[in-house]
């Protein structure tokens, strides 16, 4: 079984402050996808890494896969209220998604 | 374009009874996932199709739970009897790009709400 672990579980800051979240396995994946959930509603994917130590940016937001493909991180820059919500990252490996707890996000005004 | 369309959004039983929940995926996508969501949890794959076949059901509760999807479209999750546990949202996503979304990820329904009580 391959598992996510995600840190940190819950974070709650003003709006304009940075903030980073992380996910990290022993298992390495080919490819890792971030997803943000809102009450309610079901994941909505943001990004898809492939390639070890790739960089995306959307946005505000930063994604950056490990060199080992092992683990990533999601920086946020001047975080805004828009931005709260339950973050997760999922692994593909073995043809299934494995899903981290995720990490709940909450900016306030 | 229509997304993952679920139904009940909400549903309350007693222990015991049965309960069934429904999904419509994307038209085009032919993987569809089931997914059952424990508060403050991520994600857990119950099942997987690939049309109409079952290509991955080892984390379904077999006793209890049964899935079908006739015509490689709708699918429909029974659990019968429901348990205290089985409490949680119940997500259904699809996608294409071969069945593995890797590149493409995965589009959620909003998910249906159970309690058990």
């Amino acid at each position: 079984t391959q598992l996510l672990e995600q840190s940190p579980q819950f974070l709650s800051i003003q709006e304009g402050e940075n903030l980073t979240v992380y996910c990290n396995s022993s298992s390495v994946f080919s490819s890792l996808q971030w997803y943000r959930q809102e009450p309610g509603e079901g994941p909505v994917l943001l990004v898809t890494v492939v390639t070890g130590g790739e960089v995306k940016k959307l946005k505000r937001l930063t994604f950056q896969f490990g060199d080992a493909r092992k683990d990533s991180s999601l920086h946020i820059t001047a975080a805004q209220p828009g931005d709260t919500g339950l973050y997760l990252c999922a692994g593909w490996g073995y043809s299934t998604l494995t899903f981290g707890k995720g990490t709940m996000l909450l900016v306030s005004p | 374009e229509a997304g993952v369309v679920q139904s009940p959004r909400y549903k309350i039983i007693e222990k015991k009874q049965p309960v069934a929940f429904w999904c419509n995926p994307i038209s085009g996508h032919n993987t569809l996932y089931w997914y059952r969501q424990n508060l403050g949890q991520g994600p857990e794959l119950l099942i997987r199709y690939e049309n109409e076949e079952a290509v991955d059901d080892s984390q379904l509760p077999k006793d209890r739970f049964s899935a079908e999807r006739l015509k490689g479209v709708d699918s429909t999750l029974k659990i019968q009897p429901a348990e205290l546990g089985d409490s949680a949202v119940y997500l259904c996503a699809s996608s294409s790009s071969g069945g593995r979304g890797e590149n493409y990820g995965y589009t959620f329904g909003s998910g249906t709400r159970l309690t058990v009580v």
